[in-house]
């Protein structure tokens, strides 16, 4: 059973507003991903961390930013939402090791209007 | 860099065996996942192999590792309705400290009653 959370679920915002995405895992994993998916369509990385005050830029560009303050938060924030960020947003996490296992959360399904 | 492919689409009669391929990039110590994606819902990790391993079985799930061709199946034995969704393959590379994980653009599976 994972224990990754990722809060709203569903969020519709207006343009211009600045947003926080959570992201919380209890399993005390190292590595977390952000991900960006249309509807239907491939997983794009966006974001990713290595551990504590690490982070990365993704292949994806994005407007988006991230932060890893502890090992159980990895929150990405839009500054200004526009329409073009509509999108769901997943988030993953992982211990590298002798057995490494990537769970995600349920995933943030944004929409701005 | 990584790169993960699968075929887009496939249909298979309900009770039937399925099988979703994905090729994948190099790497001499990388895990490969299957996960499952339900219409608005986030990733369920299916199952997992790592590189040293030819063969993977879990109830109806069986996994085939081809590392000659670089080439990874899922086989849903008994297919169900069910189990209709998008089927993504991953790649994890190993490396110090820098694990990425990479996705291909997922498979669409379809059940025909």
């Amino acid at each position: 059973e994972a224990d990754i959370y990722q809060t709203p679920r569903y969020l519709v915002i207006g343009t211009g507003k600045k947003i926080t995405l959570e992201c919380s895992q209890t399993m005390g994993h190292d590595k977390m991903y952000w991900y960006q998916q249309d509807p239907g369509m491939e997983l794009h990385l966006i974001h990713y961390s290595y551990g504590v005050n690490s982070t990365e830029k993704g292949d994806l560009s994005s407007e988006s930013t991230v932060s890893r303050i502890r090992t159980e938060h990895f929150p990405l924030t839009l500054e200004s939402a526009r329409p073009s960020h509509t999108s769901q947003y997943l988030c993953a996490s992982l211990r590298s090791g002798v057995s490494t296992e990537a769970f995600f959360g349920q995933g943030t399904r944004l929409t701005v209007v | 860099g990584e790169d993960v492919e699968q075929s887009l689409f496939l249909s298979v009669r309900e009770g039937d065996s399925s099988v979703i391929n994905c090729t994948y990039t190099d790497s001499s110590s990388t895990y490969l996942y299957w996960y499952k994606q339900e219409p608005g819902a986030g990733l369920q990790l299916l199952t997992y192999i790592f590189s040293n391993m030819d063969m993977k079985q879990d109830q109806r799930l069986t996994v085939l590792l081809n590392k000659k061709d670089k080439h990874l199946s899922l086989r849903i034995a008994d297919t169900q309705t069910g189990d209709s969704a998008i089927y993504f393959c991953a790649e994890l590379v190993l490396g110090f400290g820098n694990e990425k994980l990479t996705f291909g653009t997922g498979t669409r599976l379809t059940i025909i009653p």
